[in-house]
């Protein structure tokens, strides 16, 4: 079946570092994916999504890039701040998938002041 | 604007209590609904979907089941409450599509003792 991958649990960063959360998925065709943002004791904010390959989705400074070679859609940005502290989720959803999204196990970024 | 209201904030139960949970979805007409349960520290699982009023479809059950008795309201009950039902519970709501963007509520925190 369908799956996630985040490989990293926890990223440590200092204010203004450049940050990559990695997410690789398995899925038949062509899933959309998405990138949510959970804040402690909140329910889990999005971010953005693609759809097909190439095409880069962003919001609030954040990007990812659809790669359907390498089956991946890692998060990126150029420069953290202590508010982007939080846990941040990779999903799926394919058309097979019965509106299931597929999370990812959620990777927690701490960034020290 | 689309709200979604999720209740109560929290609750503390006791183990082989009942439980009822409830979500309204607000300015979104007919929208698919579903129920995820988060552990502490752990990722989302889905629970339940509803694409239409007296429709729901089970994804992983957990001795939990679910209704939904108008188009904009969502709700989560047992009879009989076990310690493992302790976590996080999020509403979330989507347009129609298999592969359309979820978004969540704000959650409510149940623990049992």
């Amino acid at each position: 079946g369908d799956s996630v991958t985040q490989t990293e649990g926890q990223v440590a960063l200092s204010e203004e570092d450049f940050l990559t959360i990695h997410c690789n998925y398995s899925a038949s065709g062509y899933p959309a994916l998405f990138w949510y943002v959970q804040y402690p004791g909140e329910g889990p904010q999005f971010l953005f999504r693609a759809s097909r390959d190439k095409e880069k989705g962003s919001s609030r400074g954040f990007e990812a890039t659809y790669n359907k070679e390498a089956t991946s859609f890692h998060l990126q940005k150029a420069s953290v701040q202590e508010s982007d502290s939080a846990v941040y989720y990779c999903a799926l959803s394919d058309l097979d998938s019965n509106y299931q999204l597929i999370w990812g196990s959620g990777t927690k970024l701490i960034i020290k002041p | 604007a689309q709200t979604i209201h999720q209740w109560p904030v929290a609750e503390i139960k006791a183990v082989g209590s009942p439980l009822s949970l409830g979500c309204t979805i607000k300015g979104k007409s007919s929208p698919n609904l579903y129920w995820y349960w988060q552990a502490t520290g752990g990722t989302l699982q889905q629970l339940f979907y509803s694409i239409t009023v007296g429709q729901v479809e089970s994804v992983v059950q957990l001795n939990l089941s679910a209704s939904r008795p108008k188009d904009d309201q969502f709700i989560l009950s047992t009879e009989k409450l076990l310690l493992s039902h302790s976590g996080f519970y999020l509403c979330a709501w989507s347009l129609r599509g298999r592969r359309d963007t979820q978004y969540f509520g704000p959650g409510t925190r149940l623990l049992v003792l």
